[in-house]
């Protein structure tokens, strides 16, 4: 059972640089979720989406963009990385929303410094 | 907004104690709340989920209790075993997002 993946595990970036951190699921969950983990804090939310072709900002979202154009994908992209977003990124998914009987999965990580 | 707070930030405790983690919320208005281990280099496992008419739930040496009029969790883990040395995070569901404490830093020692 693959559940939520991640890809890269790591990466290395220059400040400047852009890249697209991916993210795929195979359990037909709805909703997906994009949050960053800086080092001795909590999860806080960047995007997330209720469907294909909906997504919504969350708490931190400057310096993202996010698509979904399929149920199973919800890639990230940095368009500038800067100093500030080396930090350790999670994609999740639920079923749904607000329904209390439902968890979130989450992936194993994309660890990402700029340097 | 919500505000989670997860006290206290760090533990340590030798083999076989039973131990009680605590987190608390300032927003009673949620639909559940998870409980959630994460491994060092590791991504999040779901340990519990109390849906927000639950008073608690349990799995294995883990009990995990909700006061959602209070604002209140605890995870209580018997029999301690190094093995459940990890962080435990706690989040609550509101508006469809979930919102996490900082973690409880969890090491058991032999």
């Amino acid at each position: 059972n693959a559940g939520v993946t991640q890809t890269p595990k790591f990466r290395i970036l220059k400040i400047g640089q852009s890249m697209t951190l991916q993210c795929t699921q195979d359990m037909n969950h709805n909703y997906m979720y994009w949050y960053r983990q800086d080092p001795g804090m909590g999860l806080k939310l960047i995007y997330y989406s209720v469907g294909a072709g909906i997504t919504d900002k969350g708490e931190v979202p400057n310096g993202y963009n996010v698509s979904r154009s399929t149920t199973e994908d919800f890639p990230l992209r940095l368009e500038l990385a800067a100093p500030s977003q080396t930090s350790v990124y999670f994609c999740a998914s639920s079923y749904s929303g607000t329904d209390s009987n439902q968890p979130q999965h989450f992936g194993d990580g994309t660890r990402l410094s700029i340097l | 907004k919500q505000e989670v707070t997860q006290i206290p930030a760090a533990l340590s405790v030798p083999e076989g104690e039973n131990l009680v983690l605590n987190c608390s919320f300032t927003d009673s208005a949620i639909y559940n709340l998870q409980w959630f281990r994460q491994d060092p280099g590791k991504g999040l496992t779901s340990l519990l989920l109390i849906q927000s008419s639950q008073r608690e739930q349990t799995s294995g040496r883990l009990n995990a209790s909700l006061d959602k009029s209070s604002g209140r969790s605890t995870l209580y883990i018997a029999a301690s075993q190094p093995g459940d040395s990890a962080t435990y995070l706690c989040a609550v569901l509101g508006a469809s997002k979930l919102t996490f404490g900082t973690g409880t830093r969890l090491q058991v020692t032999l």
